[in-house]
């Protein structure tokens, strides 16, 4: 089983909202990332967790707070984004940073006003 | 950093016939080269990948070669069917331990496969 799930599938926040992403994973993979990917362009790596740590951070702006409760779960805190932050967000796994195969999940897409 | 150039950025094909899709990299450490098909409102799959100690891999009507000396990739498609139209995404990548580039993708700009039936 290769499934990474990821919640919500769709979301519409405002500038001024707080929200959370979440996305989750059973392989008992320990590296999961953080992926934003805007229209018909490549995905960019914003964060990789590695055993829950914080490894690598793509300079991203800090209305964007990762999070890695457990081997299983991470998350992403949004607050005070911007238009321009509307894109589908990508979460991945693979069997840990060496690995480098990396798994997925449907991705939630993201609309700000 | 590693930089990965992707050709064609369109691909329209008749059902039946091959596709093909090329993929060049910059950074001769890169040393794993996975191919990510995505269809519309869906997250990349993985559906091939391959090591720089292999030249070529092959998983029923798909198949991935690689020539390390000119730093270039390819994806072959057989027999192509309606089902294999969707956007190609080539990647780049040092696998192994330690550094902070372990671990990133870098992946090409996407190819859009379109097959007619």
């Amino acid at each position: 089983d290769t499934e990474v799930t990821q919640t919500p599938k769709h979301l519409v926040m405002g500038m001024t909202n707080k929200k959370s992403l979440k996305c989750e994973q059973h392989m008992g993979h320990r590296a999961m990332y953080w992926y934003k990917q805007k229209a018909k362009k490549p995905p960019e790596l914003m964060f990789v967790y590695s055993y829950e740590k914080l490894s690598i951070n793509e300079s991203v702006p800090s209305r964007f707070s990762p999070e890695c409760p457990n081997s299983s779960l991470l998350n992403l805190h949004l607050h005070a984004l911007q238009p321009e932050d509307s894109a589908l967000y990508l979460c991945a796994s693979s069997q840990d940073r060496t690995g480098v195969t990396q798994y997925f999940g449907p991705g939630t897409r993201l609309l700000v006003l | 950093g590693e930089n990965v150039e992707q050709h064609p950025s369109t691909l329209s094909v008749q059902e039946g016939d091959s596709a093909v899709i090329k993929c060049t990299y910059s950074d001769s450490a890169s040393n794993y080269f996975p191919w990510y098909k995505q269809e519309l409102g869906k997250g990349p799959q993985l559906i091939i990948d391959i090591r720089s100690n292999v030249g070529e891999k092959k998983d029923q009507r798909i198949a991935v070669t690689l020539n390390k000396t000119a730093k270039h990739f390819s994806l072959h498609i057989t027999e192509t069917q309606p089902e294999d139209s969707a956007v190609y995404f080539c990647a780049a990548s040092r696998s192994g331990a330690g550094g902070t580039s372990y671990g990133k993708l870098t992946f090409g700009q996407g190819t859009i496969l379109t097959v007619h039936p």
